[in-house]
């Protein structure tokens, strides 16, 4: 079993819509959780990050972590073509050097 | 300015060959990684060190070497090239590897091998 989970998609919506991106993790010894975005042939950017359970909101994304299932969401409010990308969710095992686990990663397609 | 940087962009070579990628970080950072990301995109973390000193060594084969002269540099070093090298090596760097999350990311070094 892999550590963390994503289904890679892919996911199209049109503009407008709500979009809802999940990961599972394995390993409850993780402590951070991070939603990176990847345009095409560039790095990843982080966009997110919490280290406990609940939502944090920033503008139009909001992270959702629950603890007790191993689950972890980003949700994006009034999609935009802008947002098409590939989105990573990430968990960090903080105190063991950083030990930084990915998802496979969602590709998004936003459509006007 | 560039945060994480690394070279080359591009990398075309025949199987067997030795190559090295370069990555430089100037954030003052003191930890930094190389990531292997393959044809699904799924990241794997293969290396990481922090201030000189390698603290994750994933299973890789032996043919990778990491090598940092200094805490602003890890460069990737690959001997006899194979085919199941092609991928996208990203390199990046985080101010301490005792949490806080953020890491920064190079823009990826495409790795193709003929």
């Amino acid at each position: 079993q892999k550590e963390v989970e994503q289904d890679p998609g892919p996911l199209s919506v049109p503009e407008g819509a709500i979009v809802s991106l999940n990961c599972t993790y394995s390993n409850s010894a993780f402590q951070y959780f991070m939603w990176y975005r990847q345009y095409s042939r560039k790095g990843p950017e982080l966009l997110m990050y919490t280290y406990s359970s609940g939502n944090k909101e920033d503008g139009r994304f909001t992270a959702q972590v629950d603890k007790s299932s191993k689950y972890i969401s980003l949700f994006i409010r009034d999609s935009q073509p802008s947002d098409s990308a590939t989105y990573l969710c990430a968990i960090l095992e903080a105190y063991n050097n950083n030990d930084m686990r990915f998802g496979a990663g969602t590709r998004l397609t936003v459509k006007p | 300015d560039t945060a994480v940087s690394q070279t080359p962009k591009y990398l075309v070579t025949q199987m067997g060959n030795d190559k090295s990628i370069k990555c430089e970080q100037n954030l003052g950072h003191d930890t930094m990684y190389w990531y292997k990301q393959d044809s699904k995109k799924f990241l794997k973390i293969m290396f990481s060190y922090n201030n000189k000193e390698l603290i994750i060594n994933e299973t890789v084969p032996n043919r990778f070497s990491p090598k940092s002269p200094d805490k602003a540099h890890l460069n990737l070093h690959i001997n006899s090239l194979e085919l199941g090298d092609s991928a996208v090596y990203f390199c990046a760097s985080s101010q301490t590897p005792s949490g806080g999350g953020e890491q920064f990311f190079g823009p990826g070094t495409r790795l193709t091998v003929l």
